[in-house]
């Protein structure tokens, strides 16, 4: 089952402009994490936030948590063609078992146009 | 790339044929993980191993599926009776430890005519 859904489903910008995604998710975590999927590709880390910090930074990126809401945002500054991809938030939940399995939202698609 | 790599990265086989998959983890990882992810949607968990041990199996992972690790290094997944259903992309994914980054190889798409 997908705990996170990310919104917007789709997002179509001009390079240069900022890129903001939001993923609300279900059930207490203990960390989220961001990927992007170019098309037909597996899924590259972006970013870890761990359930008691509220912002992180990487590079263009920026990542907010909000465990009260249960939500997180994806922020891409200064945006570049090469940008284009799908973006997907994943938590990780405790199952029955020892597995740190990652439950991803069905992710949002950006593109970014020249 | 990061260090994961899977073979096939394309399978096209006719339904009811037995496929068979192979993900190489980053060599220190004693994690290891395989999800399943279809058009438009983000990966689901099917199965996770530490080291040689499969410790847990999703509902989606059914009969006809099964996967080993013998040597707690690379893994292979096996889907017998084929089904159209079948078709999508098999992620693998390794880690470290239980709470570090998964890392994920290329995927094999699979088509299941």
């Amino acid at each position: 089952s997908q705990q996170g859904e990310e919104d917007p489903q789709a997002l179509s910008i001009q390079e240069g402009e900022n890129a903001t995604m939001n993923c609300s998710y279900k059930t207490s975590i203990n960390n989220l994490q961001w990927y992007r999927q170019n098309s037909g590709r597996g899924l590259v880390h972006l970013i870890l936030i761990r359930s008691n910090e509220r912002e992180k930074h990487s590079g263009r990126l920026r990542v907010t948590l909000d465990t009260s809401k249960k939500s997180s945002s994806l922020l891409i500054t200064a945006s570049r063609a090469a940008d284009t991809a799908s973006y997907f938030c994943a938590t990780d939940s405790i199952s029955s078992g020892s597995a740190r399995q990652l439950t991803f939202g069905s992710g949002t698609q950006l593109t970014v146009l020249p | 790339d990061t260090g994961v790599s899977q073979d096939p990265r394309h399978k096209i086989t006719k339904r009811g044929q037995n496929v068979t998959f192979r993900c190489d983890p980053i060599s220190e990882h004693n994690r290891l993980y395989w999800y399943r992810q279809t058009l438009g949607q983000g990966p689901e968990f099917l199965t996770y191993f530490q080291n040689e041990a499969q410790l847990e199996k999703s509902r989606l992972l059914s009969d006809r599926f099964s996967a080993e690790r013998p040597k707690g290094s690379f893994s292979t997944l096996e889907i017998q009776r084929t089904e159209q259903g079948d078709s999508a992309m098999y992620l693998c994914a390794s880690s470290f430890t239980q709470k570090d980054t998964q890392y994920f190889g290329p995927g094999t798409r699979l088509t299941v005519l």
